[in-house]
């Protein structure tokens, strides 16, 4: 079966636009996570989205928005981009929970800020 | 409130000798604990985890994790390395059951040497 497709693979975007992610979870996964990946700072959580509602959010300003459509695909959006958002942002989608049952994670998305 | 503290962020072995990357955990409740490995530009993948079945998990690939409650740790070892097995490994705690957060550790980029 299809795994985790995240979209695009890499994006270079300017301080102070907006950015959106994609990210397609494997077929009947209702669960998707976001991380942010940085040397510094390690995985973060951002958010998780289960069947179209926020369950879960990580510690984030409120630049960092996501959601999630009736086909469980979904979306995250940075506004006013800064040189730190710079990072990867991985997206991982499992059945029921990151915790639960087995999650897969998408190859990320590579976001340069500059 | 829940951590993981990975202790080494670089760890380098020899072709064929014994794999031990180190895990320690912090949690207000029986946790569940995972153990991921990366590899370059790509996404996260599961090798095992413990949510509070027998304490010895075995994993995919050769790896496989002890949980001790006693000493708060939950490391991953491989008997013998192979040079397929240099990635960054992060090793991750989440409250038992249902939707949780999973919390990341820092990382292990373990250098197998031939």
């Amino acid at each position: 079966k299809a795994g985790v497709t995240q979209t695009p693979r890499y994006l270079i975007k300017t301080r102070g636009q907006q950015v959106t992610l994609s990210c397609s979870p494997i077929s009947g996964h209702r669960s998707v996570s976001w991380y942010q990946q940085t040397p510094g700072q390690g995985l973060q959580f951002l958010f998780e989205y289960f069947s179209e509602t926020q369950r879960n959010k990580g510690n984030f300003p409120g630049r960092f928005s996501g959601r999630q459509f009736s086909n469980s695909r979904s979306e995250m959006n940075v506004s006013t981009l800064e040189l730190g958002d710079s990072a990867l942002y991985l997206c991982a989608s499992s059945l029921e929970g990151l915790d639960s049952t087995e999650a897969f994670f998408g190859q990320g998305t590579r976001l340069t800020v500059v | 409130a829940q951590s993981v503290t990975q202790l080494g962020s670089h760890v380098s072995v020899s072709e064929g000798a014994l794999v031990l990357l180190r895990c320690n955990y912090s949690s207000s409740v029986p946790p569940y604990l995972f153990w991921y490995v990366q590899y370059p530009n790509q996404g996260l993948q599961l090798l095992l985890k413990y949510t509070s079945a027998a304490t010895l998990v075995k994993g995919i690939n050769g790896f496989e994790a002890e949980f001790k409650k006693s000493e708060t740790s939950f490391h991953l070892t491989k008997p013998s390395a192979h040079m397929s097995d240099a990635a960054e490994y992060f090793c991750a705690v989440s409250p038992p059951g249902g939707y949780q957060k999973v919390t990341f550790g820092t990382g292990t980029k373990l250098q197998v040497i031939p």
